[in-house]
């Protein structure tokens, strides 16, 4: 068990519709990150936040934002959903930020049909 | 070029048999390696962490690191069934962002 902890585990929505993702860190752990991963393209880096504030961007789609709150837990928002949007969505997280290995959660399985 | 490149497999071994994985790049500012392993539907999981170039073991497990030739390997000795599995390499650096490769499939074959 990582400690990262994610919810929902599996996601069934149309097209069109929002969804939200939530991730718990490992407890004592600052950063977290967001990864999205299909067969085709392996984990691609969405997004990462430090300590509250978003410190790097990675493939993150305008339809997509996240948030991390004061008590560190974040939050992945999905928006006019497509089908190219199903995927397993990770959450990650990290003592501090740059080099620092990463744990991850076993992910939100969303389906959009 | 992709920054980091995996050979695709899958891969299907015997029981017993030793695996080498392989992983090159293209960034030389990298120089943390990392090789994650990923049951099917579980997040993947850190199994190995190195800096710079070198060797590293861990149990059945060697990561090593060739900088010069900007390539990494992971090998197995001895595998297990429940060495069946997705393994993914992914390496940072300075003012890098951690860059994966796309993982490769192994299966060993009781």
């Amino acid at each position: 068990d990582s400690g990262v902890t994610q919810t929902p585990k599996h996601l069934i929505t149309a097209t069109g519709q929002r969804v939200t993702l939530r991730c718990s860190p490992r407890s004592g752990d600052l950063s977290v990150y967001w990864y999205q991963q299909s067969l085709d393209q392996g984990l691609q880096f969405l997004i990462q936040y430090y300590n509250g504030e978003e410190r790097a961007k990675g493939n993150i789609l305008e339809r997509f934002s996240a948030q991390q709150f004061p008590d560190l837990h974040s939050e992945l928002n999905l928006s006019s959903l497509e089908l190219g949007d199903s995927a397993l969505y990770f959450c990650a997280s990290s003592v501090v930020t740059d080099n620092s290995p990463l744990h991850f959660g076993n992910g939100t399985r969303l389906t959009v049909t | 070029q992709k920054e980091v490149e995996q050979d695709p497999g899958p891969l299907s071994v015997p029981e017993g048999a030793i695996v080498s994985l392989n992983c090159t790049y293209s960034n030389s500012a990298f120089q943390y390696f990392m090789w994650y392993r990923q049951y099917s539907r579980k997040g993947p999981e850190l199994l190995m962490y190195t800096y710079s170039s070198g060797n590293k073991e861990d149990g059945r497990f060697t990561a090593q690191v060739d900088k010069s030739s900007k390539y990494i390997s992971l090998f197995i000795r001895d595998s297990q069934p429940s060495d069946s599995a997705t393994y993914l390499c992914a390496m940072t650096g300075a003012n890098s962002k951690l860059t994966f490769g796309k993982g490769i499939t192994l299966s060993v074959r009781p």
